[in-house]
């Protein structure tokens, strides 16, 4: 199956400031990747589908100015949580595809305090 | 609104059962469905794909799907405690790139 490296794993940033989270697709080039958020106990819920050299598609209800997406190369798609505040702690996780599976990064554990 | 759904359990068995995980979706135009396992503070990882009606068969997981039914499972032979984790059943219709997920189910199983 595809690898699908997503970094950081884990990061606590302060009410206010912005993260960025990467995703890289190692082995085969990626147009499309989804970012996908998760509470506790809850399923994943999808924010919005990055596409190469193009703007996102976002879920209804997801802000796209305070989640920005970045899809600038066929490896490589950032989402950025711009002015973090509590409320946006969650398991952020990038996916893509390779024929009709999809492949997860490893997850970004976010934590706003 | 296209669902799936999952019982979201707790389900518990003992070690060495026969776990049996179930999901339905309301899309009658999803053709491919996955079952994937999620351990605690972990990404999913692919268990079992299944596309066609019938059962499909990977070492201790089988996959069963009846599209007639709109029903998916997943049974898990001798369950070991390694197997302890959330399942996440998941759809996709025709050609859309992205999965839609269900609530999953948190499987217990007992040593």
């Amino acid at each position: 199956g595809a690898v699908v490296s997503q970094h950081p794993s884990r990061v606590i940033c302060k009410s206010g400031t912005s993260v960025k989270i990467e995703c890289r697709s190692l082995d085969f080039q990626a147009t499309t990747m989804f970012w996908y958020r998760q509470f506790p106990k809850q399923s994943l819920m999808l924010m919005a589908t990055s596409n190469e050299g193009s703007k996102a598609t976002y879920e209804q209800g997801v802000e796209k100015d305070k989640f920005l997406i970045n899809h600038a190369s066929l490896t490589l798609s950032t989402l950025t949580v711009t002015s973090a505040h509590p409320e946006d702690s969650s398991f952020y996780i990038c996916s893509t595809g390779l024929n009709t599976e999809a492949f997860f990064g490893q997850g970004t554990r976010l934590t706003v305090v | 609104q296209k669902e799936v759904e999952q019982n979201s359990g707790p389900l518990s068995v003992p070690e060495g059962a026969i776990a049996s995980l179930n999901c339905t979706y309301s899309d009658r135009g999803s053709q491919s469905f996955f079952w994937y396992r999620q351990y605690s503070g972990k990404s999913p990882e692919l268990i079992m794909s299944i596309y066609s009606n019938g059962d499909k068969e990977d070492g201790r997981f089988t996959a069963q799907l009846n599209k007639a039914s709109q029903y998916v499972s997943l049974l898990i032979r001798d369950s070991q405690p390694s197997d302890s984790a959330t399942y996440l059943c998941a759809s996709r219709s025709g050609s859309a790139r992205q999965l839609t997920f269900g609530s999953g189910t948190q499987l217990t199983v007992l040593p």
